[in-house]
């Protein structure tokens, strides 16, 4: 089946500090994979995304490289803002199947302090 | 403002009653999605309409129907409510099916 599993949280960095967020998928087909961000009292937000084996996201300094070979896609900022505290939820979909829906992972927590 | 509306934003009601939840997607776009946000379950795919029909079902009770209008806005009906079903319900679209979703602010439900 298709399934995300996603680094446990609560994660709390200090500003500036390097940030990675591990995700790893499985899938039936090509997957395409996606990172959001939840903001405090708000939707779900596309943060980046990738459709392709070796595809590089990157949005607001953040990135993240599907690997087919390792199954994963991890986040990363080299030097995160207060700002960036929110949930991120890594997700899959998979375009063969037609619907396309979103698999999303459980989100992890991030808190920066000043 | 992702350009997807909820209504209502909060809702507080009893068990055992109904409520309908709205949905108006982007402009133009033709595919709805409803999620389940939850503390223990995280978040959950309900079901998804394109155009008017139904394309895919995901973890929805059968105590929750939805449906997409020819306007394309959408509703999401809960019936015979339970203390469980107490959490934020989320819309979104997209113009085609696609992973890349536009997120309303969400429905927050309470069953008492």
């Amino acid at each position: 089946g298709n399934s995300v599993t996603q680094m446990e949280g609560p994660v709390t960095l200090s500003e500036e500090a390097f940030l990675t967020i591990n995700c790893t998928y499985t899938a039936t087909g090509y997957p395409s994979l996606f990172w959001y961000v939840q903001y405090p009292g708000e939707g779900l937000q596309l943060l980046l995304k990738a459709t392709k084996a070796d595809d590089k996201g990157s949005n607001k300094g953040f990135e993240a490289t599907y690997r087919k070979e390792t199954t994963s896609f991890h986040l990363e900022k080299g030097s995160v803002q207060v700002s960036d505290s929110a949930v991120y939820f890594c997700a899959l979909s998979v375009p063969q199947t037609g619907a396309n829906n979103l698999f999303f992972g459980t989100g992890t927590r991030l808190t920066v302090i000043p | 403002d992702s350009g997807v509306t909820q209504t209502p934003k909060h809702l507080i009601t009893a068990t055992g009653q109904r409520v309908t939840l709205r949905c108006s997607p982007r402009s133009g776009d033709l595919s709805v999605y409803w999620y389940q946000q939850s503390l223990d379950q995280g978040l959950q795919f309900l079901i998804q309409y394109y155009n008017g029909e139904e394309r895919a079902k995901g973890n929805i009770l059968e105590r929750f129907s939805a449906q997409q209008f020819p306007d394309l806005h959408s509703e999401l009906n809960l019936s015979s409510l339970e203390l469980g079903d107490s959490a934020l319900y989320f819309c979104a679209s997209s113009v085609v099916p696609s992973g890349e979703l536009f997120f309303g602010e969400g429905s927050r439900l309470t069953v008492l």
